[in-house]
């Protein structure tokens, strides 16, 4: 069974860089079939898709974010990334790692709170 | 980008009553690409349903779809006690992929 798990830091400062890692378990990041994703949610703007990575390092981002973030993968950790840069409160936000196939989500991480703030 | 709206924002049942959950597209999403998911306090969202009507893995049959276009809704025939739960719509026919603000289903 799919399992992802979402890990770093809780707080960030503002004007710095957010960094998220999510772990696969049970599924290879390596698959054709599927994207590997970052959605946010926050009170004031309720889910937000981030963008994705396909296995071939193809990326899709969502263009208010677009100039901000970057989404990698490790393969040799079966395990994807996200940075965002400059930081400010408006990114305090839930953040997701999910799978996706044909663009909805079929599989999500349990979620890590990340609060920006000095 | 396209925004979804639901109604009603709170859907107030009981257990064994049928909720119909309604998403509305400012643009065309198409007949397939509308997904409902729901979430519990604390949890993540889980997909329900994909393709507007197709049930995700694992999923009763009491949850069911429909709609294309801009017109698409969620209708739980009859509501078990751990349905209570915000349900959102999220549409995939266009980058970037969006989702509604949700509707709370509640006791």
């Amino acid at each position: 069974q799919l399992q992802l798990q979402e890990s770093g830091p809780g707080l960030v400062k503002p004007s710095e860089t957010l960094s998220l890692t999510c772990a696969v378990s049970g599924g290879t990041v390596l698959s054709a079939s599927y994207f590997w994703g970052w959605i946010r949610q926050s009170p004031g703007k309720g889910l937000e898709w981030i963008g994705s990575i396909y296995y071939t390092g193809s990326t899709y981002y969502n263009p208010s974010l677009k100039s901000r973030v970057t989404t990698s993968l490790d393969t040799s950790k079966n395990q994807f990334s996200l940075r965002l840069s400059s930081v400010t409160a408006a990114d305090t936000a839930v953040y997701y790692c999910a799978r996706s196939s044909s663009w909805y989500f079929d599989s999500w991480g349990q979620g890590t709170l990340v609060t920006v703030s000095s | 980008d396209i925004v979804l709206t639901q109604s009603p924002g709170t859907l107030s049942l009981s257990p064994g009553e049928r909720a119909t959950l309604s998403c509305r597209a400012s643009q065309s999403v198409g007949s397939t690409y509308l997904a409902w998911y729901q979430q519990k306090p604390g949890q993540a969202p889980r997909l329900l349903i994909y393709g507007a009507s197709s049930r995700a893995i694992g999923i009763p049959d009491r949850f069911s779809g429909r709609g294309s276009g801009t017109e698409f809704s969620l209708t739980i025939s009859r509501l078990e006690p751990e349905d209570f739960a915000v349900y959102y719509c999220q549409q995939y026919e266009k980058s970037p992929f969006t989702f509604g603000p949700g509707t709370k289903v509640d006791i």
